[in-house]
């Protein structure tokens, strides 16, 4: 069966990085893209980018250029999302999810939690 | 960048109820619409894919249809374990966004 296995939680200070990982099993890895998104505490669900696990390729929301960065490990099957320049509003719970058949999210990770905090 | 509308914000209903969410797009996304319910602490759960196509193993109970720019979730004989959070999603084009949500609390 499909499964998405995130990394655990992180407490990080501003100005820090974070790397969050999605460990896949139970398909084809390569043939499967995969999002990040994130999610403040009670606020809604922000998409921040994706990656073709295949040729590494990626596209990113337009707010997060230039401090995020999504990569791949095709011998283990894990994607990595990493976000540099942290500040408190990075406080999120951070979700990888399979771009399914169809194009739509199928397979979610179970998330992340990451607190940035002096 | 394309705005996804939700109504209403919150709905109470009681079990049993039938009830509807309404997902609006400020442009035309044809039926690149998603769904998702998610409960407290949870990750989300896929719903619905291409605005009327159930994902694998979610109960006919749901059911979604629209095209363009007005869609509807709808959920009938409401059980305690459908009390959630919704969300619509257009994946037509990049930046990917999402609802802000519809909260459904129990009457």
């Amino acid at each position: 069966q499909v499964q998405l296995v995130q990394s655990g939680a992180e407490v990080k200070k501003p100005g820090a990085s974070v790397k969050v990982s999605c460990k896949t099993s139970g398909y084809s890895f390569t043939s499967y893209y995969m999002h990040w998104v994130r999610q403040a505490p009670r606020q809604g669900l922000e998409w921040m980018g994706i990656i073709n696990p295949s040729g590494g390729g990626t596209s990113y929301a337009q707010k997060l250029q230039g401090r995020v960065t999504m990569t791949r490990d095709t011998s283990t099957s894990t994607v990595y999302m990493e976000l540099s320049s942290l500040r408190s509003e990075d406080t999120a719970v951070y979700f990888c999810a399979r771009r399914g058949d169809f194009s739509a999210p199928d397979y979610w990770g179970q998330g992340t939690l990451v607190t940035v905090s002096s | 960048d394309i705005q996804m509308t939700q109504s209403p914000s919150s709905l109470s209903a009681s079990v049993g109820d039938r009830v509807t969410i309404t997902c609006r797009a400020s442009q035309g996304i044809s039926n690149y619409l998603a769904w998702f319910q998610q409960k407290p602490g949870k990750a989300p759960k896929s719903l619905i894919y291409a605005a009327s196509s159930l994902q694998s193993g979610v109960p006919s109970k749901f059911s979604g249809s629209g095209s363009g720019t007005d869609f509807i979730l709808t959920i009938s004989s409401l059980q305690p374990e459908d009390f959630a959070t919704y969300y619509c999603q257009q994946y037509n084009s990049y930046p990917i966004t999402f609802g802000q949500g519809t909260r459904l609390e129990i009457k």
